[in-house]
């Protein structure tokens, strides 16, 4: 069966512009939640949807936010973006979180 | 309260080796533990997973070994092979509620042929 699929494997950002981040899921899993993984904070948590809902939120500004889709796909996007949101950001799916997350192989973000 | 803490950052053994890696938590809420393997470039992947209603679960080479009263547990990778070479995290999480993952911060294991 297909994995979780995100994309675009890699972006390049300028600081201050913003940037939307696709999340597809695996069939039937209707949890989707997104990772932050830098090396010095390592995976941090972003946020969780579940049926269109945003159930769980982390430590992250504003400017971090979410959406989930009918289909259980999901976006996230950042606005004014800085430096220190240089990242790769991973999105897992699961039929009920946290138990069995599957995750994308992540989205690389360069804010330069 | 959040925290897990992993240790080591980075692990060398030999082939054929014991690979053990080590966490420990505060928050005595947690009821999940996960261990996830991370190969460059791609995203983490369950490996191994236990409630604390018991103490051990093995699966094929890998054994989570659980310390409930220490607030510990532990990853061991019998006959480590180079393919496992690889950063390993350990993760908790309280399931009521569908909380998040909290994750260690890594260990990279390099196996030696």
């Amino acid at each position: 069966k297909a994995g979780v699929t995100q994309t675009p494997r890699y972006l390049i950002k300028t600081r201050g512009q913003q940037v939307t981040l696709s999340c597809s899921p695996i069939s039937g899993h209707r949890s989707v939640s997104w990772y932050q993984q830098t090396p010095g904070q390592g995976l941090q948590f972003l946020f969780e949807y579940f049926s269109e809902t945003q159930r769980n939120k982390g430590n992250f500004p504003g400017r971090f936010s979410g959406r989930q889709f009918s289909n259980s796909r999901s976006e996230m996007n950042v606005s004014t973006l800085e430096l220190g949101d240089s990242a790769l950001y991973l999105c897992a799916s699961s039929f009920s979180s946290p138990y069995g997350y599957t995750f994308g192989s992540g989205t690389r973000l360069t804010v330069v | 309260q959040q925290q897990v803490k992993q240790s080591p950052q980075s692990l060398i053994v030999q082939k054929g080796g014991i690979s053990i890696i080590n966490c420990a938590y505060e928050n005595t809420a947690f009821d999940y533990f996960p261990w996830y393997q991370q190969f460059p470039g791609k995203g983490p992947a369950l490996l191994i997973a236990i409630r604390p209603d018991v103490s051990e679960k093995k699966e094929g080479r890998f054994t989570i070994s659980f310390n409930k009263s220490a607030k510990q547990f532990s990853l061991h990778i019998m006959d480590s092979q180079p393919g496992d070479s690889a950063t390993y995290f350990c993760a908790a999480s309280v399931i009521q509620g569908a909380q998040k993952l909290v994750f260690g911060q890594g260990t990279r294991l390099t196996i030696n042929p």
